[in-house]
């Protein structure tokens, strides 16, 4: 069965920093693996996503993802965070042709000014 | 606008009754999803369809009840038999089954 781990339940990072947001799945094969944000009492908006190719995935917003496959990680990453980031970020993994999405428990994003 | 409605935003439901939260979208979307999120444990799959007339369970399908008859609608039941109902309801939409989910603004179900 395919799985997600989200290491860091919260994360505080000051406007302007660099931001890694950490997420590890299991899953046999190649996996599709998304990356969403919700802000409060609000729906998920897909950030990124990786299908095949190239491991280096650009997303909105300025986040970008890098798919490890030999450390079957997936984590988004930002230059400079910005505070109306402030959020929760879920990582997903989905099984290809198929319709389930396992997604982690989430990260809560705090940015201090 | 294209995109996924959920009415209503917040509902509230009496011991013993069951409520029907709505599903609307205007993708042409093949596929059609609902979740359950509470805090702390992510998102759950409730229920499914891939195509008009077809669902399927998802991983916590006891005490929900599901219909697609039209292609842009997916409403979903929560009965009386779900004993713990309070949570975040999250519809989805995929283009067809495996493609990319986009959601909805969500319903926040409560319990009198």
């Amino acid at each position: 069965a395919q799985s997600v781990t989200q290491p860091d339940i919260h994360i505080t990072v000051s406007e302007g920093a660099s931001l890694e947001l950490r997420c590890n799945y299991s899953y046999g094969a190649t996996p599709y693996l998304f990356w969403y944000v919700q802000s409060p009492g609000q729906g998920l908006q897909l950030l990124l996503k990786y299908f095949s190719g190239d491991t280096l995935v650009q997303g909105i917003k300025g986040f970008e993802a890098e798919f490890k496959r030999s450390q079957s990680s997936f984590n988004l990453r930002k230059p400079s965070v910005h505070w109306s980031d402030a959020a929760e970020y879920f990582c997903a993994v989905g099984a290809g042709g198929g319709n389930k999405l396992t997604f982690g428990t989430g990260t809560q994003l705090k940015v201090e000014l | 606008d294209g995109g996924i409605t959920q009415s209503p935003k917040y509902l509230f439901r009496k011991e013993g009754q069951n409520v029907t939260l709505s599903c609307e979208q205007n993708l042409n979307h093949d596929a059609m999803y609902w979740y359950r999120q509470d805090p702390g444990q992510g998102l759950r799959l409730i229920y499914y369809s891939q195509i008009v007339n077809d669902f399927q369970k998802g991983d916590i399908a006891e005490g929900y009840s599901v219909s697609r008859e039209k292609k842009e609608s997916f409403p979903l039941t929560v009965t009386s038999a779900q004993k713990n109902p309070t949570a975040f309801y999250l519809c989805a939409s995929s283009p067809f089954a495996g493609e990319t989910q986009y959601f909805g603004p969500g319903t926040r179900l409560l319990v009198l």
